[in-house]
């Protein structure tokens, strides 16, 4: 079965930082992964999408910036924190015929 | 383009009350329907899908009818329990999209 970890769990980061936050999935090849973020008391904003090693689309213009440097490894970064980029980082993967999407348990990320 | 139109809520509702959170969805095509669902501090998890109309998706005592022909996937409970305290996503995916389209989501809270 497809286990997704994410890493770190929880992360609190001074306004200005760097960010790298870490997903890797098992027990699947190929799948489409993608990033989201749920900030607080909102909904889910789609982020990224890949559908293979270094295919990335954005979703929305921001500062942060994702990669996929192995099939089953997505990271998604940043150069310098905003406070509005705190929130919950959600990794996910397709799976099914009918491609219902399969979460990551998220990062917890609070800027300064 | 796709959207998904459901209740936001917050609902609080007492132990063994009947819950029915509404959705609506706008759409090309034939999309699949889901309703996920977010317990605190966790990443989400399918409660149940539906891939075509008439279709009812069930899981844990909840329901969802597909219903084309008033474009909706409204989730049921005869009974909540305080261990049903959650957010409650409704999302859609077409045939073909590399994207989920979701709800912005309902926090259910049932006290004892």
């Amino acid at each position: 079965s497809q286990t997704i970890h994410q890493w770190p769990a929880t992360l609190v980061q001074p306004v200005g930082s760097p960010l790298s936050l870490e997903c890797t999935v098992e027990g699947t090849s190929n799948p489409n992964l993608y990033w989201y973020r749920q900030a607080a008391g909102r909904g889910l904003q789609l982020l990224f999408y890949s559908v293979g090693i270094g295919q990335i689309s954005s979703e929305v213009p921001q500062n942060l910036s994702a990669s996929r440097p192995q099939d089953r490894q997505f990271i998604l970064s940043s150069k310098k924190l905003l406070l509005s980029d705190s929130g919950f980082y959600l990794c996910a993967l397709d799976r099914g015929v009918y491609n219902e999407q399969f979460f990551g348990p998220g990062t917890r990320l609070t800027v300064l | 383009g796709d959207s998904v139109t459901q209740m936001e809520g917050p609902v609080t509702l007492s132990e063994e009350a009947f819950l029915t959170i509404n959705c609506t969805y706008t759409a090309t095509g034939y999309p699949s329907l889901f309703w996920y669902v977010q317990y605190p501090g966790e990443g989400l998890q399918l409660l149940l899908k539906a891939t075509k109309a008439d279709d009812k998706g069930s899981n844990k005592g909840f329901e969802a009818t597909y219903r084309k022909e008033t474009t909706s996937f409204h989730l049921e409970k005869g009974s909540v329990q305080v261990s049903d305290s959650a957010v409650y996503f409704c999302a859609l995916r077409r045939i073909g999209s590399e994207k989920l389209v979701f709800g912005k989501g309902m926090k259910l809270t049932v006290n004892p």
